[in-house]
């Protein structure tokens, strides 16, 4: 089975806070994604990439930045959390040329 | 940008009914949808998918209609169980140049009753 590993569950980090949310997958898939979850809203495509040291702006990347140094790691960084960014994170990768997207568990963070 | 919306945020049904779960794309050009159950505390899972060039396709007690004229979206879900109870979600796949990005929808909440 595919194996879409984030780091942590929940997450609870003061203002100002650079945070580091890291998912790993076990499958060599090519494609890996940051979606982040909100009431109302569903799942909005953050920064999602294609291949190592690549990464392409999904559809709110402001505030974000991502890290792929190794195929099966994707890292989600805040900056300088706001408590606007305050939701549940979601990791997915996919093979290349195949659109099913596995997710993670999600990471629940809240900014206080 | 582009969006991809369901019609009702959430859907209450009897056990052993069947369920219709609905969708409205804005894409012409995506040529690639799924569905996806979310269950709570869990990530979205898989449950079906289909090809633009098809208008149905059957799982296991699921089915997914797809109205390309209308760019409308449906999932069947038959004999309804307990299990069945979650957020459900509908994608689009938007190929971005080097690889297809999925949209999703807002998610319709499916509630079984006993």
């Amino acid at each position: 089975d595919v194996k879409v590993t984030q780091s942590s569950r929940y997450l609870v980090k003061r203002t100002g806070e650079k945070v580091f949310l890291e998912c790993v997958q076990d499958m060599d898939h090519e494609n890996m994604f940051w979606y982040r979850q909100d009431p109302g809203l569903g799942l909005r495509l953050i920064y999602f990439s294609y291949d190592v040291k690549m990464k392409e702006k999904g559809d709110i990347p402001e505030g974000y930045s991502v890290s792929r140094e190794k195929k099966e790691r994707f890292s989600l960084i805040l900056e300088s959390a706001s408590t606007n960014q305050t939701s549940m994170y979601l990791c997915a990768s996919s093979f290349s040329g195949r659109r099913e997207a596995f997710f993670g568990q999600g990471t629940r963070l809240t900014v206080v | 940008g582009e969006s991809v919306g369901l019609h009702l945020p959430t859907l209450s049904v009897q056990e052993g009914d069947n369920s219709i779960i609905n969708c409205a794309y804005s894409n012409s050009a995506s040529d690639y949808f799924i569905w996806y159950k979310q269950e709570s505390g869990k990530g979205p899972q898989f449950i079906i998918d289909i090809r633009s060039n098809m208008d149905k396709r059957q799982g296991q007690r699921v089915t997914v209609l797809l109205n390309k004229t209308v760019k409308h979206l449906s999932l069947q879900i038959a004999a309804t169980q307990p299990g069945d109870s979650a957020v459900y979600f509908c994608a689009e796949n938007i190929w971005d140049g080097n690889t297809g990005k999925l949209i999703f929808g807002q998610g319709t909440t499916l509630q079984v009753k006993p």
